[in-house]
């Protein structure tokens, strides 16, 4: 079974800090993807990737940064945490599809609280 | 907005009924997927759909695609308690680089 782990289920931070979330997938999946899940929003997908070194922007990349230096590795940054910021994010990965485009595998997701 | 829309946003039923939450889109898709989260977790596929399928079963699970209507259906035929959680719609949008695009979900009570 593929399986996406995410570095903490629950997270509290200050306004202003430097916020590291980390995402690893262990089926030698090519794309990984981070999401932030709000009532009333559904999931918007905030970078993903579809390589090592390889980043692209989703939906609402502002106040954010990722980080992909290893395949089953992706990380978001949030470089300087704002209350806006209180969210659950999720991150997934897929892997590439031959004709289609394939399931994607979630992890629990982290919830992070900015104070 | 791409975004799936989904119908209704609550549903609450009881054991043994049927459930039918509806999602519909703007443009044309390469396939559609439906996933379920349960109170707090992650997101678990149930089932993909391609553009050139009516209609796929999984279990307790049918869905159907109406491509002419830009509209999809999930049906859970004899829903148990352990059904309840929050259903999504996600769509692959041709010409998207294969991003899942979610519908905001209904969420399903299933009352024992």
């Amino acid at each position: 079974d593929v399986k996406v782990t995410q570095s903490s289920r629950y997270l509290v931070k200050r306004t202003g800090e430097k916020v590291f979330l980390e995402c690893v997938q262990d089926m030698d999946h090519e794309n990984m993807f981070w999401y932030r899940q709000d009532p009333g929003l559904g999931l918007r997908l905030i970078y993903f990737s579809y390589d090592v070194k390889m980043k692209e922007k989703g939906d609402i990349p502002e106040g954010y940064s990722v980080s992909r230096e290893k395949k089953e590795r992706f990380s978001l940054i949030l470089e300087s945490a704002s209350t806006n910021q209180t969210s659950m994010y999720l991150c997934a990965s897929s892997s590439i599809g031959s004709t289609t485009y394939n399931e994607q595998f979630f992890g629990p997701g982290t919830r992070l609280t900015v104070l | 907005s791409q975004q799936g829309e989904e119908d209704p946003q609550a549903l609450s039923i009881q054991e043994g009924e049927n459930a039918t939450m509806n999602c519909s889109y703007k443009t044309s898709i390469n396939n559609l997927q439906w996933y379920r989260q349960n109170s707090g977790r992650g997101l678990v596929h149930l089932i993909l759909i391609r553009s050139n399928e009516r209609e796929k079963h999984s279990g307790r699970l049918r869905v159907t695609l109406d491509t002419s209507k830009k509209s999809s259906s999930l049906l859970i035929t004899a829903s148990r308690a352990a059904d309840t959680a929050s259903y999504f719609c996600a769509t692959v949008f041709l010409n998207q680089g294969g991003k899942l695009i979610f519908g905001q979900g209904t969420e399903l009570s299933v009352k024992p």
